[in-house]
């Protein structure tokens, strides 16, 4: 079993709408959360960090973690087609020198 | 500013081979990391690099694997003998020493026919 879980979808949502995404993990050493989001044929591209338990809005993201129940999630309100895009988890032990260990992402298609 | 940057964005070679890859990070950014993205085993560490500290080599995943870092600046990663399975993406990112956010760079295609 892998140490972070993520479906693979797709999921396909109309445009306007919320998209839900998530990840478990295994690893209770993890502190630090990332979102990352990767176009086709493109480098991944950070979307939000969050350290420990909690949430954080950016914009129209808004990543939560719940270190208790291992579960990370991620929001994105008023979707748009240009949201389209695999979606990575991402969470590694320590603030620095440590590797990521990353989700296998979750491809979103925002259908107009 | 300019993000990293990653030579050649493609690379197609013949199996028995060597390969080299170059990143170069975001100016001030002392963290380097190498990651490979394949279709079977999604986004995986390879090797990490820290100021002048011995890198950590972990992730390599065999020895025809190496990289250096030259300067504290630029990365080469150097595969030798290329095998088809060596055929993926592969990612550079950089980051600040105290901050865990990694900024990665659009990655080189490696084919290996």
């Amino acid at each position: 079993q892998k140490e972070v879980e993520q479906d693979p979808g797709p999921l396909s949502v109309p445009e306007g709408a919320i998209v839900s995404l998530n990840c478990t993990y295994s690893n209770s050493a993890f502190q630090y959360f990332m979102w990352y989001r990767q176009y086709s044929r493109k480098g991944p591209e950070l979307l939000m960090y969050t350290y420990s338990s909690g949430n954080k809005e950016d914009g129209r993201f808004t990543a939560q973690v719940d270190k208790s129940s291992k579960y990370i999630s991620l929001f994105i309100r008023d979707s748009q087609p240009s949201d389209s895009a695999t979606y990575l988890c991402a969470m590694s032990a320590s603030a620095a020198g440590n590797k990521l260990t990353f989700g296998g992402g979750t491809r979103v298609l925002v259908k107009p | 500013g300019a993000g990293v940057s990653q030579s050649p964005s493609n690379k197609v070679t013949e199996k028995g081979k060597d390969v080299e890859l170059r990143c170069d990070p975001i100016s001030g950014h002392t963290a380097l990391y190498w990651y490979r993205q394949s279709l079977g085993q999604g986004l995986e560490f390879l090797i990490y690099f820290q100021g002048n500290s011995a890198p950590d080599k972990s992730g390599l995943p065999s020895d025809r694997f190496s990289a250096e870092r030259t300067g504290g600046s630029v990365s080469t990663l150097t595969i030798q003998r290329t095998q088809q399975e060596d055929s993926a993406v592969y990612l550079c990112a950089s980051s600040t020493f105290k901050l865990p956010e990694q900024y990665f760079g659009p990655g080189t295609r490696l084919t290996v026919t």
